[in-house]
């Protein structure tokens, strides 16, 4: 099955720098790669995702780029805020039996110092 | 996008009992899913429930210690049976809408087996 590999799993980055995360695939045939942020005690939110036929998108401050070939991607925030921290997880996706599966990568605890 | 209602959001229990998870949406949605997500980790996917048939369980679970039902397109139950305290996690539902292959998370249910 899919293994999703995310990395690092805890970033500190000062408020207004750039934070990156970093996620590899394995399964090829994953089509769409959405990225979720879970506030402390809250359910995963869909902050922004991307689809296999493009290599990059962009929202405000979030990006996304995909890799097809080296089969990774990653999230790219600038400017960073303290309201930014929270965990941050990437997934992989397969159309299965009808419907997307996802698998989830490990998670990047982002803390954003004032 | 969909809005999960899910109740309780915490609950402390005694090992030996049950608990029974709530997951109500706003709306009609083709699947739902019941996720485990254990302290600082990432989601772990339990089963997939279907309107009017049987679940369908990952590997690692099963349908006596974690029944499901799924009565109709915006409600489901996860029954978390005769608990220890390995079972101590968060719980969360979570939606696939029609429109799109984004999921949508519930605010979970934070459990504590003592």
């Amino acid at each position: 099955g899919e293994n999703v590999e995310q990395h690092p799993s805890t970033l500190s980055v000062q408020e207004g720098d750039s934070a990156v995360i970093k996620c590899t695939y394995s399964d090829s045939a994953s089509n769409y790669f959405p990225w979720y942020k879970q506030e402390l005690g809250k359910g995963p939110q869909l902050i922004i995702d991307i689809r296999s036929n493009v290599g990059e998108k962009k929202d405000q401050r979030i990006a996304v780029t995909l890799n097809k070939t080296a089969k990774h991607f990653s999230l790219h925030i600038t400017e960073t805020q303290p309201e930014d921290s929270a965990v941050y997880f990437c997934a992989a996706s397969i159309n299965s039996g009808g419907y997307q599966k996802v698998t989830f990568g490990t998670g990047t605890k982002l803390q954003v110092i004032p | 996008s969909a809005v999960i209602s899910q109740k309780p959001s915490r609950d402390i229990c005694q090992r030996g009992t049950s608990l029974t998870i709530q997951c109500q949406v706003d709306s009609q949605v083709t699947m739902m899913f019941w996720y485990r997500q254990q302290p600082g980790q990432s989601l772990t996917l339990i089963a997939t429930a279907n309107q009017g048939s049987e679940a369908t369980y990952e590997s690692g679970f099963v349908i006596d210690k974690f029944p499901i039902s799924r009565p109709n397109l915006t409600f489901s139950t996860l029954t978390v049976s005769n608990m220890s305290p390995e079972d101590s996690s968060i719980y969360l539902c979570s939606v696939l809408e029609r429109r799109s292959s984004g999921y949508t998370f519930g605010s979970g249910t934070r459990l504590t087996v003592v």
